[in-house]
């Protein structure tokens, strides 16, 4: 039973450029949310998203990135114009329903480097 | 606004020795906390959670934690630590909002370290 895929696991890019970020939630789980982690800080709620639905964008910064779960394929995370405070590592967790007693299953996350 | 610390970057502790990984929150209302840990260049674990009832909760791996209510903490404990247990630590806690929705607060994390 495959967890959460996230891919890539390193994404390299130069400043300007896009990033797109991908998550498949585990089989079963059609709730996702985006995760954060900077360098010595903890994960910082970004979005959360249902099949075609955004619920709850409130960690979202207001310009350059954006998120999709579309009725088919993966969800997307996608930083257009990217700089280099960008650089962090993006998880993806996904969960079976919204209710309170459904942990939230992580990925292996994203390793963004902008150089 | 809901909050959680974890009020020690490190924790360091010899192999066999009882571990404690402190954890307070701070919300308005009925808290839901959990526990996660991360090895390195890994995504986060489940360990356990408190939702309601018993105070003392046993999770994976033989750690437990204590819901205080009075003192809004959440401490992860284990009695006998293993080096293998070594990794960054996560508290978080769940506010249940109208609608519904899994979104988690986290703390800044401890690193616990075992030693031989």
């Amino acid at each position: 039973n495959a967890g959460v895929m996230q891919n890539p696991r390193h994404l390299v890019r130069r400043r300007g450029q896009e990033a797109r970020l991908r998550c498949s939630p585990m089989k079963g789980h059609s709730h996702v949310y985006w995760y954060r982690q900077l360098p010595e800080e903890g994960l910082k709620f970004m979005v959360y998203l249902q099949k075609e639905n955004i619920i709850d964008e409130s960690g979202m910064p207001k310009e350059r990135f954006s998120a999709e779960f579309p009725k088919e394929g993966p969800s997307i995370l996608r930083i257009q114009q990217v700089v280099r405070g960008d650089s962090a590592a993006y998880f993806c967790a996904s969960s079976r329903e919204e209710g309170r007693n459904s942990p939230l299953h992580f990925g292996n996350g994203t390793r963004l480097t902008v150089t | 606004a809901q909050s959680v610390a974890q009020p020690e970057d490190q924790v360091n502790v010899a192999e066999g020795n009882p571990l404690t990984v402190k954890c307070t929150y701070s919300v308005s209302g009925n808290p839901y906390l959990f526990w996660y840990v991360q090895y390195p260049n890994r995504g986060l674990q489940f360990l356990l959670k408190y939702i309601t009832g018993d105070n003392l909760v046993k999770g994976s791996y033989g750690f437990e934690a204590e819901f205080n209510k009075s003192q809004t903490s959440f401490h992860l404990k284990k009695p006998s630590a293993l080096v293998s247990d070594s990794a960054l630590y996560f508290c978080a806690v769940r506010l249940i909002l109208t609608g519904g929705g899994n979104k988690l607060t986290f703390g800044t994390g401890t690193q616990l370290k075992v030693e031989l």
